[in-house]
This record gives structure tokens, C-alpha cells and sequence, in this order.
């Protein structure tokens, strides 16, 4: 069965500090995967996304995440947090079975960012 | 061009009460998905509509139904409302491409459901 786990509920960082936010997926295919942010009150926004090449992949607001086939882990990345990064993190696979797809998601990791 | 609407934004209702949402897609996409946010369960499936046909859907009981217009709108229904059934509402469209095994989902900013 397809799952993705997030092993960090909360994380807490200082302003100014690298953060890595940890992801695991199970997927027998070659996985989409993905990285959204949800600030408190709103909608999903997705930061980056993995379809194929490139293991090491860009998104908005500086973050970026790398694929590991060999780990099943697709960890979020930022080398310098900022006070406006503080939401939570959804970590996603893409499933695309009999003609349709969904996303299944992670449990999220919620990031406080300290001044 | 415009993202996904959904409406109304908050919804209060009594138990045994039922609900209508509505997702507006972004134009063009004939693909609209609807999840459920929990602090419990997280992000999980509800079902996803194509061409005003229901394609698949989650675990979730019947109470929860769907459909898709003519122009790609789609409602959900819930039906007897319970308490559990309090949690932000989801909905994702895509635009469906032949040939491309996956396509992206843009999500609207949630209908906030409150059971009383």
C-alpha cells in the first residue's frame, strides 16, 4: 500500500538556521512526489515537485528537496529559515491509477521558527 | 488566470444537518478532487470527478457524495452531519492531459466545516 511518513511532528529552529524536514514514502512505481505548505487558516501551496530527472529539485521561497530512490526519502531542504516560513509541511505522493490520480499525504510537520 | 474558488469559506452546522460545498476549478481543467483535513486523519481522499463522471473515492461512508457540472464546477454533499464531520474541505483541480501519467493538482483555500 501506497503511505508517506513524516517522522518530525514539530520542529523548532532559530531564524537564520538550516532546516531539513524529513519525508519516507512506499510506493511500488516510479513516485510524484511532493512538498506543500499550509500556513495556519489556508490552502495548501506547493513548494516543489519530483516527476523524473533531476534528483536534486528547486522550489519557491528558496527551499529545495532531494530525491533518494535508494532511501525512499525525499527531504525538504532550506539553507537559511526565515521568521515567515513558520507553517506546517506536507510531504505527498502522487498516485496515478485506472485513469485518475490523488495524493496521498504525509502527517505534516509543523515548524516554529524562534527569533 | 483564476485559481480554484471554493465557497463559502466557514460553514456552522447542527448535527444531523446536512452541507453543500462548492469548488470552482481553474479554466480548463476538467479534473476536480475533494479531501478532507482532520487534526486526527490528517489529508485523506474523499473522491475525484472527471467529466461529471466520479472516477473514485475513498474511504469514507456514503453520508458523503459528490458531483461535477457540466462546465467542471463541482459540489460535495454531506448528509447527517456528525460531529467527526467537523474539518477543513479541500478541493484540488487538475488539468488532465493525454499521455501525461500524472497531473499536478492546484488546491483552493478550504471550506471550514463546524459541526455543533
Amino acid at each position: 500500500a501506497q503511505s508517506v511518513t513524516q517522522p518530525d511532528i514539530h520542529i523548532t529552529v532559530s531564524e537564520g538556521a538550516s532546516l531539513e524536514l524529513r519525508c519516507n514514502y512506499s510506493y511500488g512505481a516510479t513516485p510524484y512526489l511532493f512538498w506543500y505548505v499550509q500556513s495556519p487558516g489556508q490552502g495548501l501551496q506547493l513548494l516543489l515537485k519530483y516527476f523524473s530527472g533531476d534528483t536534486l529539485v528547486q522550489g519557491i521561497k528558496g527551499f529545495e528537496a532531494e530525491f533518494k530512490r535508494s532511501q525512499s526519502s525525499f527531504n525538504l531542504r532550506k539553507p537559511s529559515v526565515h521568521w515567515s516560513d513558520a507553517a506546517e509541511y506536507f510531504c505527498a505522493v502522487g498516485v496515478f491509477s485506472g485513469g485518475y490520480n490523488k495524493l496521498i499525504f504525509g502527517a505534516g510537520t509543523r515548524l516554529a521558527v524562534h527569533p | 488566470k483564476a485559481g480554484v474558488t471554493q465557497t463559502p469559506r466557514y460553514l456552522i452546522k447542527t448535527r444531523g444537518q446536512q452541507v453543500t460545498l462548492s469548488c470552482s476549478p481553474i479554466s480548463g481543467h476538467r479534473s476536480v478532487s475533494w479531501y478532507q483535513q482532520t487534526p486526527g486523519q490528517g489529508l485523506q481522499f474523499l473522491f475525484e470527478y472527471f467529466s461529471e463522471t466520479q472516477r473514485n473515492k475513498g474511504n469514507f461512508p456514503g453520508r458523503f457524495s459528490g458531483r461535477q457540472f457540466s462546465n467542471s464546477r463541482s459540489e460535495m454533499n454531506v448528509s447527517t452531519l456528525e460531529l467527526g464531520d467537523s474539518a477543513l474541505y479541500l478541493c484540488a483541480s487538475s488539468l488532465v492531459q493525454q499521455g501525461i501519467s500524472y497531473n499536478e493538482q492546484f488546491f483552493g483555500p478550504g471550506t471550514r466545516l463546524t459541526v455543533l
